[in-house]
Order: C-alpha cells, then structure tokens, then sequence
C-alpha cells in the first residue's frame, strides 16, 4: 500500500518561490501520475494539475499554468511542486495524490504561508 | 471547462438519518465521479470512485449513483464520524463541498 510523505510547512515573503516534496513510500512511482490539490483555509479543494512521472508529461490547471512547475525524480520515488512569484493569497495547505482519475492516497499536506 | 455544481453546502442532520448530497456536472465529460470526505486538519479520505465504487474499508452506509450528468451520494445511517465535509470529484474539478453538521 503505497503511502505519501510531504515535506514540512514552509514561510514565505512575497515575490519568492516555494518548493514542496511528496515522497512515495517504497520509492517508485510506477506508472501513475500524480496530481497535486490547494486549500486556501476556511475554502474548498481546488485542482492544481497532474504529472506523469514516467513520461514527464504536465497538466496544469489554467489559474496555475506558467507560475507552478511539476517535476520528478524517479530515483527516489519524489514529485515536487514549485510555485513561483508567491503573494499572500497562496498561503494555503497543498496536497499530493495518486491520481487514477480519483486520488487516492493522499498525502499529509504541506502548509505554506506567505508574509512579509 | 467543466463545472461540478455540489448542492447543498451545508447540510444540518441528526443521528441515524439518511443524507444525500447531490452533484451535476455542466457537460457530459466522463461518467466517473469520485467522493471524498474531509475533517478538520486532516486531508481528504477517498470513500468513492467510479461514481459508485466503494472504496475498500469503507462502510456500506455509504453509497453513489450517476444518472447522465447527475450524481448522488448518500450515507444511509449518518453516524457520529460522519460529521464532515464532502467533496465530489471529476477529472480535475472538484465540487464546492457540502459541510454535514449536527442538528
């Protein structure tokens, strides 16, 4: 049963980029793609985008598109997400899921605020 | 792009009642659809997939339904634990959630 792991919270000014890890358990990503989740506090779940990490193909959400990254490292089993060019209304909890058209597992969520 | 629109956002309920959450989708896009429940400070829990698939550990009060573009999830016995946030899901939309509290 694979499990994901996401690196710790992070604090951030304005302006700079965040990059947050998910950790498969076991250390492959298979054939999966995995997709990456935002929760701004207090709101819904909205959709980030996808990668595949075997043929390195992206997907991003149109809101994200040209200021989030996705990337993988297949050695180690880990998908990172970077966001760029930070403002406060991207302080928020991100996730990682294995996406097989429904997600499932989730990772712990990564906590990122943003503050001068 | 696809909209999900989740009804109701907020759902007042007692023990022992039967709820059920309803989400329609603008175009027909897929006839998959998965439904998940949140508590604070954890992340979500997968309960089902393929619009009517329970996910494994999952108890049975728990059920969904698709018919064309409309989906219906239902807990037929709301237990203390259910009292949660529920999301639905297609492809990369999810719906604006329904907060089921005590009555």
């Amino acid at each position: 049963q694979v499990q994901l792991v996401q690196s710790g919270a992070e604090v951030k000014k304005p302006g700079s980029s965040v990059k947050v890890s998910c950790k498969a358990s076991g250390g492959t990503l298979s054939t999966y793609s995995f997709t990456w989740v935002r929760q701004v506090p207090g709101q819904g779940l909205e959709w980030m985008g996808r990668i595949i990490p075997i043929t390195n193909t992206t997907n991003y959400a149109p809101q994200f598109q040209g200021r989030t990254t996705f990337t993988a490292d297949k050695s180690t089993g880990t998908v990172y997400m970077e966001l760029n060019s930070l403002r406060a209304e991207d302080t928020a909890m991100y996730y990682c899921a294995r996406d097989k058209d429904w997600f499932d597992p989730w990772g712990q969520g990564t906590l990122v605020t943003v503050s001068s | 792009d696809i909209q999900m629109t989740q009804s109701p956002s907020t759902l007042s309920a007692s023990v022992g009642d039967r709820v059920t959450i309803t989400c329609r989708a603008s175009q027909t896009f897929s006839r998959w659809l998965a439904w998940y429940q949140q508590k604070p400070g954890q992340a979500p829990k997968l309960l089902i997939y393929k619009s009517s698939v329970l996910e494994s550990g999952v108890p049975s009060r728990f059920s969904g339904s698709a018919s064309g573009t409309e989906f219906t999830f239902t807990i037929s016995s709301l237990q203390p634990d259910d009292f949660a946030t529920y999301y639905c899901q297609q492809w990369g939309t999810f719906g604006q959630g329904t907060k089921v509290e005590i009555k």
